[in-house]
């Protein structure tokens, strides 16, 4: 079946570090890919995505770049702030609206 | 464009009394979705319509929960009766996606649910 793994958090930056959350799949056929944000208190809003390999996924300063060849999809940014601190979910669909999400992977930014 | 509305935010029941999650999908949207998160489980897909037909309710936990969707313009997801580890967050998204496409799904705020 499909299934997504994450990284195990919280991860914890100062404000400017470089991030990188761990993203891989597993999917019959050719998923597409997502990462979600949580904020505190709040539903999940979609981050970024990308629907075939070697497509890059950007918003907001963050990237993910799809790779068949390692089925992965680490999300990215150069130089987080604490308005960043978020739980981070990777998700993948292989269409069917159907969505298969990691559990998650809280980010803590101090200043 | 009011996203995603949900209610009640919070519900406080005790168990074994009927509970009903209320959502209001994104006008023009023909998909709407029920998850559950829990901090053992994850995030869950319970239950997804398409055109106001439920199409995959597989990861509905038993027949305590039922979910309708009346017309594209509301949903309820009922749990009667309720029980402690029925508690959770309880989110409704909807897209404006068909089967076979993919279209970015916009979450509600969430329920939060506690059945005592």
């Amino acid at each position: 079946g499909n299934s997504v793994t994450q990284m195990e958090g919280p991860v914890t930056l100062s404000e400017e570090a470089f991030l990188t959350i761990n993203c891989t799949y597993t999917a019959t056929g050719y998923p597409s890919l997502f990462w979600y944000v949580q904020y505190p208190g709040e539903g999940l809003q979609l981050l970024l995505k990308a629907t075939k390999a070697d497509d890059k996924g950007s918003n907001k300063g963050f990237e993910a770049t799809y790779r068949k060849e390692t089925t992965s999809f680490h999300l990215e940014k150069g130089s987080v702030q604490v308005s960043d601190s978020a739980v981070y979910f990777c998700a993948l669909t292989t269409g069917f609206q159907k969505l298969v999400f990691g559990t998650g992977t809280r980010l803590l930014v101090s200043p | 464009d009011a996203g995603v509305i949900q209610s009640p935010r919070h519900e406080v029941t005790e168990m074994g009394q009927e509970v009903t999650l209320r959502c209001k999908p994104i006008s023009g949207h023909n998909s709407l979705f029920w998850y559950r998160q829990t901090m053992m489980r994850g995030l869950e897909l319970l239950i997804y319509f398409n055109n106001n037909v439920p199409i995959d309710d597989s990861g509905m936990p038993e027949d305590r929960f039922s979910a309708k969707m009346p017309n594209a313009s509301f949903s309820t997801l009922k749990i009667q009766p309720s029980e402690p580890r029925d508690s959770a967050v309880y989110f409704c998204a909807s897209s404006s996606g068909t089967s076979g496409r993919v279209d970015t799904q916009y979450f509600g705020p969430g329920t939060r649910l506690t059945v005592l």
